[in-house]
């Protein structure tokens, strides 16, 4: 029952590297995103995905990047981190279908210094 | 900027004590979930509600979508502690838009 995987769990980065979190989902959801959650922000959404091949930003998408080469895989990239970029990332999926419900993944922890 | 308000943000309170959170929006939903998350783990579905009007229990927890569908409320009848986590409720506006309320963090103390 793995559901929704994110790796790593955990990173610390320096201010300008980069990174790439992983998201895999074996449901075969057509929708996939990713949220990044601050203290007393709730979930912001950075970039979703309605498909394979398909992208889309969301509310906070300045500083990242995503790619959906393959349906059950949704990556997301930090090409020069900023200390700003430091919180939890979660990757959730949903199927077709208003009521669906939203899968999520663990989380991954990203400090950057 | 659609928004969906949540309040109250932190609500502490005894075990046994009843309690509600609301979502508030100006904008229209097809329908609304609420969601419980645990430290270091990700939201979780706690229920969806899709008719105006809509109540739905889950034990202790009432669930209420309001008649012109832009708010929603839960209520918690005699907390337990193992009721306390953040709380987050969803506004759905399509197949796979969501409007997030920024969460009310509940803790229950025995």
């Amino acid at each position: 029952n793995a559901g929704v995987t994110q790796t790593p769990k955990f990173r610390v980065l320096k201010t300008g590297q980069s990174m790439t979190l992983l998201c895999a989902q074996d449901m075969n959801h057509e929708y996939m995103y990713w949220y990044r959650q601050d203290p007393g922000m709730g979930l912001r959404l950075i970039h979703y995905s309605v498909g394979e091949g398909t992208t889309a930003k969301g509310e906070v998408p300045d500083g990242y990047n995503v790619s959906r080469l393959k349906k059950q895989n949704f990556l997301l990239g930090l090409e020069s981190a900023a200390p700003s970029q430091t919180s939890v990332y979660f990757c959730a999926s949903k199927d077709l279908g208003e009521t669906g419900e939203l899968f999520f993944g663990e989380g991954s922890r990203l400090t950057v210094l | 900027t659609q928004l969906l308000e949540q309040s109250p943000q932190f609500l502490s309170i005894q075990e046994g004590e009843n309690l509600t959170v609301y979502c508030n929006s100006s904008s229209v939903f097809s329908s609304l979930q609420w969601y419980r998350q645990e430290p270091g783990e990700g939201p979780v579905l706690l229920v969806t509600v899709v008719t105006g009007g809509e109540v739905k229990k889950l034990k202790r927890l009432t669930f209420q979508f309001g008649d012109a569908r832009k708010d929603s409320s839960l209520h918690i009848t005699a907390a337990q502690p193992g009721d306390t986590g953040l709380y987050l409720c969803a506004g759905v506006k399509s197949n796979y838009q969501l409007i997030w309320g920024a969460g009310t963090k509940l803790i229950i103390k025995p």
